[in-house]
């Protein structure tokens, strides 16, 4: 049973550019959430989507925003990069259904800005 | 909005000693408590958990019980080992099945042989 999987694995942008980011759920999970870590820092919560819909959101700017696909895939996008963008971005899973449902991480994408 | 403080590290120990980590927490209602813990170079995984006040979460000899009346969540082993070494993150979700994680700032643990 394959786990949270995230791509890629590392980035290298300049300010400015767009990124894209994805993740596929852990089989069985309808729910995909994004984090981005910052160095040394707890993760932050992005965003959270479930039936291809944006249901709840962090304290991120519009320049952050996402898609779920009818598979449950994700992607996260982010434009007009900025150096405070490089970040390890943690994408999650659960099923929605069941209450408290624990979620799963990915291994992160490694975005570095410069 | 809830947030989540954990003690500040690093904490550095031998190995076969005590540890304990500290976490404590704000919300309104009754969140469920996590932790996670992160090795060098991956993602989180979940190490436990517990969703109600006087819940015992257990694994890999790691325990932490929800304490309501003060609020923490703190996590304890009896004897640490070098494998042990990681970054340990406290988690709250809350009661209204948002499934939205908030964590703690992070404690990095190093065990020496």
């Amino acid at each position: 049973d394959a786990g949270v999987t995230q791509s890629p694995t590392h980035l290298i942008k300049t300010r400015g550019q767009q990124v894209t980011l994805r993740c596929s759920p852990k089989s069985g999970h309808d729910t995909v959430s994004w984090y981005q870590q910052a160095l040394g820092q707890g993760p932050q919560f992005i965003f959270q989507y479930y039936e291809e819909e944006e249901r709840q959101r962090g304290n991120f700017p519009d320049r952050f925003s996402g898609h779920q696909f009818p598979n449950y895939s994700s992607e996260l996008n982010v434009n007009a990069l900025l150096l405070g963008d490089s970040a390890l971005y943690l994408c999650a899973s659960s099923f929605r259904g069941r209450w408290q449902e624990t979620q799963y991480f990915g291994p992160g994408t490694r975005l570095l800005v410069l | 909005g809830d947030s989540v403080t954990q003690m500040e590290g690093p904490v550095t120990l031998s190995e076969e000693a005590f540890l304990t980590i500290n976490c404590t927490y704000t919300a309104t209602g009754y969140p469920s408590l996590f932790w996670y813990v992160q090795y060098p170079g991956e993602g989180l995984q979940l190490l436990l958990k517990a969703t109600k006040a006087d819940d015992k979460g257990s694994n890999k000899g790691f325990e932490a019980t929800y304490r309501k009346e003060t609020t923490s969540f703190h996590l304890e082993k009896g004897s640490v080992q070098v494998s042990d070494s990681a970054v340990y993150f406290c988690a709250l979700s809350d009661d209204q099945g948002a499934q939205k994680l908030v964590f703690g700032q992070g404690t990095r643990l190093t065990i020496n042989p």
